[in-house]
């Protein structure tokens, strides 16, 4: 099965700073890749699809990039709500793994 | 308005059967798959497999459902048609099932889309 691995599991960043977080697939997975946000105590939110679409009612700080292994997901300048898990998925098939997360704090 | 409203949390001992539902609503039930998704205790999102939540296999070879192989065996998906609501079944417990389930949209009737409405979650503890 093809593995996600995210990087760094963890960051801090201070209000206002560029905030980016990494992606990779073992394996090609076109532009099949989802990002979730993931506040404390919260369900998990839809941010972007089909590696970079904006889901509906995101703010505009956020955005994503990439394509077969290796996908970013950057937040342009870091709010007090973006505090939370960060999670990537593959979408191209079955499993729909999820990597491991990455936990944004603020500095 | 799109909503997924799940079951509430429970209390079990090991070796007991539980039934989780998530009940859909504001949409129609069987233009979407629905996936289930485990969190366990301060860990991370767990994908466990997706039912085609409106379509009836009108053959019983014909997959309707897909688990990942971490699952399988171990969970059974079903839908109520009737009733918007697809169900996750747990036949034996473990401890090691304690966490958070939820229940999770794929948009645009594919099954391999995004998960765009989730449900609130369900808390499952496992515990002689």
């Amino acid at each position: 099965d093809v593995q996600m691995t995210q990087s760094p599991s963890s960051l801090s960043a201070s209000l206002g700073d560029r905030v980016t977080i990494t992606c990779r697939a073992s394996q090609d997975i076109r532009h099949y890749l989802a990002w979730y946000q993931q506040r404390p105590g919260e369900v998990p939110n839809l941010l972007i699809y089909a590696a970079s679409t904006l889901h509906s009612g995101v703010p505009s700080r956020f955005s994503g990039s990439g394509s077969g292994r290796d996908f970013t997901l950057t937040i342009s300048s870091l709010q007090p709500e973006d505090v939370g898990t960060y999670y990537c998925q593959k979408l191209n098939t079955a499993p729909l793994t999820f990597g491991q997360g990455t936990r944004l704090d603020i500095k | 308005e799109v909503q997924l409203v799940q079951s509430g949390a429970e209390v079990k001992k090991p070796g007991e059967s539980l039934r989780i539902s998530c009940q859909t609503s504001g949409y129609k039930f069987s233009d979407c798959w629905i996936s289930w998704v485990r969190q366990r205790p301060g860990k991370g999102l767990e994908w466990m497999g997706r039912i085609d939540a409106g379509r009836k296999p009108a053959d019983i070879s014909e997959s309707y459902t897909t688990y990942s192989p971490a699952f399988d065996g171990h969970v059974t998906f079903s839908a109520d048609r009737a009733i918007s609501t697809v169900y996750l079944d747990f036949a034996s417990l473990k401890a090691s099932d304690t966490g958070m389930y939820f229940c999770a949209r794929l948009a645009g009737g594919s099954s391999t889309s995004e998960f765009d409405y989730w449900g609130q979650g369900t808390l499952v503890t496992v515990s002689s």
